[in-house]
């Protein structure tokens, strides 16, 4: 079974200033990793993945993250924080070994609110 | 190009009444999810779609939970005798294919109310 962990319900951060909202998963095998950002009264919009290669993948609207296998993690980080950043960050897995009922799904962290104060 | 588009945008229903949800994917996505995002749950996996058939229905909560697909797009999510603990955000996705690096784009979703 797959499961992510976003240890944070919120963070706050001053504009301009960098930002990082954490991810922690588990899973049996290599991981795909996915963030998602959600704001008010919308769906979910895709921002990057980490699915092999290089360990820092870059995704939309200046975000980034780092893939660790030794600490499992996923972070999502962006060097400038901007107002309109401020929104609900998700992180979910997928087992692509996973060949039973669950490897269709992707498993969502509970999620971080981010607020970036002006 | 357009996204994924879900219909109706807001839903509110007596307890006891049956309610459709409409999903309308991405055009040549032939994988099609269905989760649900409510306050204590967070993010539930339903249902998924490949083509027409559903190999995954693991999610559906209940017996009242179906959902179906047809000329491999729309996709229908059916609740019968809606209870209070249905009330949530009933969010679809589509993705271009099924293997697992593959993302997936959502729709706005479907608030849905029960009273």
């Amino acid at each position: 079974a797959q499961s992510v962990a976003q240890p944070e319900d919120q963070v706050n951060v001053a504009e301009g200033n960098p930002l990082t909202v954490k991810c922690t998963y588990s899973v049996s095998g290599n991981p795909y990793l996915f963030w998602y950002v959600q704001y008010p009264n919308r769906g979910l919009q895709f921002l990057l993945k980490y699915i092999t290669g290089d360990n820092l993948v870059k995704g939309s609207y200046g975000f980034e993250a780092e893939f660790n296998k030794s600490q499992t993690s996923f972070h999502l980080k962006k060097p400038s924080a901007l107002v309109s950043d401020s929104a609900l960050y998700f992180c979910a897995v997928r087992d692509p070994r996973d060949s039973g009922a669950g490897s269709y799904q992707l498993t969502f962290g509970k999620g971080t609110k981010l607020s970036v104060i002006p | 190009g357009a996204g994924v588009s879900q219909s109706p945008s807001n839903k509110v229903t007596e307890k006891g009444k049956d309610v459709e949800l409409r999903c309308d994917p991405i055009s040549g996505h032939t994988a099609l999810y269905w989760y649900r995002q409510s306050l204590g749950q967070g993010l539930e996996f339903l249902i998924y779609f490949q083509g027409n058939s559903a190999p995954d229905k693991s999610g559906l909560p209940s017996d009242r939970f179906s959902a179906e697909r047809t000329g491999g797009s729309v996709s229908t999510l059916t609740i019968q005798r809606t209870q209070q603990e249905d009330s949530a955000v009933y969010l679809c996705a589509s993705s271009l294919g099924q293997g697992a690096s593959y993302e997936q784009y959502f729709g706005p979703g479907t608030r849905l109310t029960v009273t």
